[in-house]
């Protein structure tokens, strides 16, 4: 059975920084695309960024909202996705999802998500 | 950053066909086609279908999508209570070269 597990939320202040992870098991982790979603409370779905399968050639994305402030990075050895956010901003409490990609099935696989605080 | 176009709300009676509407543009839902995802209150979104209609294995036959040029549709036949929840469709759009997707529309089964 395919689990994705994200960790790492919770309360922050502005301006500092924050990582969540990703972890993938029963799958071949390192032949997905890994992505992040967040979720404001009561809104829409909001992609975030993602980072390429090393296959593909493990470069990343990322929305216009987070560009030069997040970075998605992984581990294939350990199974493992992070998202490092920096600067947060008080807009950027949300429920962080963390989804499986390939480029023939988007969007498959999908974690619980972490929800993160950001406020003073 | 521009998002797909979705209605905010659905209604339909109970055993009836409830169709779901996405609007994009040429970049996104006209060229790459566009995925539904489901979600129910304090869940994570589940994936319904992709790249027009493809569905995942375990996914209702009473759920079908299609496309026409620059908007996607998810029908649903014969509503079941279940099936009240919020719909997304989403798209890799090549000129953002970022996944968009809609506002969501919340289905509700009377």
């Amino acid at each position: 059975e395919v689990q994705v597990v994200e960790s790492g939320g919770g309360l922050v202040q502005p301006g500092r920084s924050l990582r969540l992870s990703c972890r993938g098991s029963g799958l071949n982790f390192g032949d997905y695309a890994m992505s992040w979603v967040r979720q404001a409370p009561g809104k829409g779905l909001e992609w975030v960024g993602f980072i390429r399968s090393k296959a593909d050639g493990g470069t990343t994305d990322y929305a216009a909202s987070v560009k030069g402030r997040f970075i998605v990075s992984r581990d294939d050895s350990k199974s493992i996705a992070y998202l490092q956010m920096n600067s947060l901003k008080i807009e950027d409490t949300a429920v962080y999802y963390c989804y499986s990609d390939t480029v023939m099935v988007p969007l498959e696989y999908w974690g619980q998500g972490t929800l993160v605080t950001v406020s003073s | 950053q521009a998002g797909l176009t979705q209605p905010p709300s659905v209604s339909k009676g109970l055993r009836q066909t409830a169709t779901l509407t996405c609007s994009g543009n040429s970049n996104n839902v006209g060229n790459e086609g566009a995925d539904w995802l489901q979600q129910h209150q304090g869940h994570p979104p589940k994936l319904l279908s992709y790249r027009d209609n493809n569905r995942p294995s375990g996914i209702s036959e009473r759920l079908s999508a299609s496309r026409s040029g620059n908007i996607a549709s998810l029908t649903i036949t014969g509503l079941q209570p279940e099936d009240e929840a919020d719909y997304y469709c989403s798209a890799w759009d090549t000129s953002l070269s970022a996944r968009v997707f809609g506002g969501g529309t919340k289905l509700t089964v009377l």
